[in-house]
């Protein structure tokens, strides 16, 4: 299997541009996380799905933040526009929900730089 | 609510050391735990998990951790560090949801320095 992949893995762009981040789960994983990891704040939960449905958004951080899952194999993450302070380590990661085990299985990141 | 607290920061240990980093959680109901590696430029990658059973649960990399549900603490050791083993720890928790959506709560982590 070749585990989550996340594209891109670096991302440089100037304030006010918009950036789309992109995650295919592991094949067979019907959960989908976002997170957000920076030096200050450490790994936040941004979002996550079931079966393609949000099931809480609570930890986006305003609404410049926006993320998709249109079907089983793929998900954005948007930022429109883009803040020097979105500058960070984006992951996704999937699980097998419901079965018991919620293990979840990370991508390699998404660095993003916002100038 | 739920949480999880490593109450280290950053810990430096000599190569060779034995290693104990601490994890202490809050949640409401039967703890589904684990630890995660963080290596540099990295993502998380899976060091065990404790669902059920035996309270000492063996993972990758010659870890260990032991499930205390009195001190609800889930503590990770290494009887022998390798200086590989500098990385970022993070412990995390969850519930057996059955089929309800699997969240994790991470903690801060722990940042782990290895002298030679």
């Amino acid at each position: 299997d070749a585990g989550v992949i996340q594209s891109p893995r670096h991302e440089v762009t100037e304030m006010g541009q918009e950036v789309t981040l992109r995650c295919k789960p592991i094949s067979g994983h019907n959960s989908l996380f976002w997170y957000r990891q920076t030096m200050m704040r450490g790994l936040e939960l941004l979002i996550y799905f079931n079966n393609n449905v949000p099931i809480d958004d609570s930890g986006m951080p305003e609404d410049r933040f926006s993320a998709k899952m249109p079907n089983a194999s793929f998900s954005t993450l948007k930022i429109q526009p883009s803040e020097p302070r979105d500058s960070a380590v984006y992951f996704c990661a999937s699980s097998r929900t419901g079965q018991g085990d919620n293990e979840q299985f990370f991508g390699p990141g998404t660095r993003l730089t916002v100038l | 609510a739920q949480s999880v607290t490593q109450p280290d920061i950053h810990i430096t240990v000599s190569e060779g050391a034995s290693l104990e980093l601490r994890c202490n959680y809050s949640y409401g109901a039967t703890p589904y735990l684990f630890w995660y590696v963080q290596s540099p430029g990295q993502g998380l990658q899976l060091l065990l998990k404790y669902f059920s059973g035996d309270t000492l649960v063996q993972g990758i990399k010659g870890f260990e951790a032991e499930f205390k549900r009195s001190q609800s603490s889930f503590n990770l050791r290494k009887p022998s560090v390798h200086w590989s083993d500098a990385a970022e720890y993070f412990c995390a928790v969850g519930g057996s949801y059955g089929g309800s959506q699997g969240n994790l709560i991470f903690g801060k982590g722990t940042k782990l320095s290895v002298k030679p």
